[in-house]
């Protein structure tokens, strides 16, 4: 069965403290993986697209990588406006056409 | 990046009334839309997938009947919350793909019965 888990469910960190964010997944045949973020009461930003194992991407203060069995966030030195909700979705393959899972999602808070 | 407008940004209605709600990609055009609901502190739940000029793929326990979903243009879809009561109150977001499958989101709507 398709499953995305994000981990930590909310992460704590002072302005400077670099930290991971992690998304676990389980699909029959990964088509991409997405990271959002989410401020409340918004809808999600587009972050990044990962395809394959060993892929990397970075923009600002944040970098994804991925593994075929995970994919992790890494945020370093953050800022207070970095804080909210990070989403990890996959897309799973699937005949004629694809199946999009959302993991529930890591808040961040960070403080200055 | 690309765009995605929803209109109205927030609705207040009676129970009972009608409801619909716009979904644009302003930049590019959406082969495919998707509908989400979410519930405080939680993540996005599927409605459905709506593709242009083909009926709407519903998820297992969302109401076709409840919540109409038309793709009438490859930069516009629109949903109907029909016959609406309180518990249909949430955060409907929207979200476009394009050409490479990315989804780019609607700021949402904030639905709320009376």
């Amino acid at each position: 069965e398709d499953q995305v888990t994000q981990s930590p469910e909310a992460l704590r960190l002072q302005e400077g403290e670099s930290s991971s964010l992690n998304c676990s997944y389980t699909v029959s045949g990964l088509r991409g993986l997405f990271w959002y973020r989410q401020d409340p009461g918004k809808g999600p930003e587009f972050l990044f697209t990962l395809y394959s194992a060993g892929e990397e991407k970075e923009k600002e203060r944040l970098k994804a990588t991925l593994t075929k069995k995970e994919s992790f966030l890494h945020i370093t030195a953050p800022k207070p406006e970095d804080s909210a909700t990070y989403l990890c979705a996959v897309q799973d393959r699937l005949a004629g056409g694809f199946k999009t899972i959302f993991g529930a999602g890591t808040r961040l808070f960070v403080k200055a | 990046g690309a765009v995605v407008s929803q209109h109205p940004s927030r609705v207040i209605c009676k129970s009972g009334t009608s409801v619909k709600i716009e979904c644009r990609s302003l930049d590019f055009q959406a082969t495919t839309m998707f509908w989400y609901r979410q519930f405080p502190k939680q993540s996005l739940m599927l409605m459905a997938t709506s593709n242009e000029g083909s009926k709407a793929t519903y998820e297992q326990g969302v109401e076709k009947d409840k919540f109409l979903i038309n793709h009438a243009s490859l930069t516009l879809s629109t949903l109907t919350v029909t016959s609406a009561h309180p518990e249909d109150s949430s955060f409907y977001i929207c979200s476009a793909s394009n050409p490479t499958d990315t989804q780019y989101f609607g700021p949402g709507t904030r639905l709320t019965v009376l």
